[in-house]
């Protein structure tokens, strides 16, 4: 089936080091959307990414979505105790309306 | 900020019966969404709803699921013989048009443990 594969699983980095986690699909996306998930929370909407090799900034925040569109990354640069939770990356197939979630990386920062 | 809610927020129940978790999205949005997460797992798709019918579901949304749109607010995910693994956050989320084109409103959640 369609699935979404996010790598690592988990990051434990010291305050102010970088942090990236990645996604793949073995077939080509439609979009990409990236949400946050702080522990106890619920997701919350970073940004959506549509075009080949297109790349957006938010702050500290880089994302990436790859030429073929079947990968993406975010990396925070110089990381804080508030970006602590689980970054999910979320991805739509072509011919369907539903996002497939990848499993998250969750990181954890410490000061 | 237009936000979306959900009740309960935690629900206890016995296995082999009926829950209803409720959410009222945002007001302007016209599709509507149920999510689970099983605990320390990934957000799952369940069901999408447009226009008072399901637009698109997933394999975990099977005969014992339903959802509902009864009046002008309110948007429920029935369960109608709980099993021990639907054990899960469920996650009701709105999105002004279709999820994948814009973002996606998330709601705070119910806790839906099945003893």
């Amino acid at each position: 089936g369609q699935q979404v594969m996010q790598i690592p699983q988990y990051q434990h980095v010291q305050e102010g080091e970088d942090f990236t986690t990645y996604c793949n699909s073995s077939t080509t996306l439609s979009n990409i959307q990236w949400y946050k998930q702080r522990p106890g929370g619920h997701p919350v909407f970073l940004i959506q990414l549509v075009k080949s090799g297109e790349v957006k900034k938010q702050k500290r925040l880089t994302f990436q979505f790859g030429e073929a569109k079947k990968n993406s990354s975010l990396h925070i640069t110089a990381t804080q105790t508030t970006d602590v939770g689980t970054y999910f990356c979320a991805g739509r197939f072509l011919n369907t309306g539903k996002l497939i979630f990848g499993q998250g990386t969750t990181l954890q920062v410490k000061p | 900020e237009p936000e979306v809610t959900q009740t309960p927020s935690h629900q206890v129940t016995q296995m082999g019966q009926e829950v209803i978790l409720r959410c009222v999205p945002i007001s302007n949005h016209l599709y509507f969404y149920w999510y689970r997460q099983i605990l320390g797992q990934k957000v799952e798709f369940l069901v999408s709803f447009y226009n008072n019918e399901i637009s698109e579901k997933s394999e975990i949304f099977d005969d014992q699921f339903s959802v509902e749109r009864p009046d002008g607010s309110n948007f429920t995910l029935k369960i109608r013989s709980t099993k021990l693994e639907d054990s899960a956050m469920y996650f009701c989320a709105s999105s002004e048009r279709l999820a994948g084109y814009n973002e996606q409103f998330f709601g705070p959640g119910t806790r839906l443990t099945v003893l």
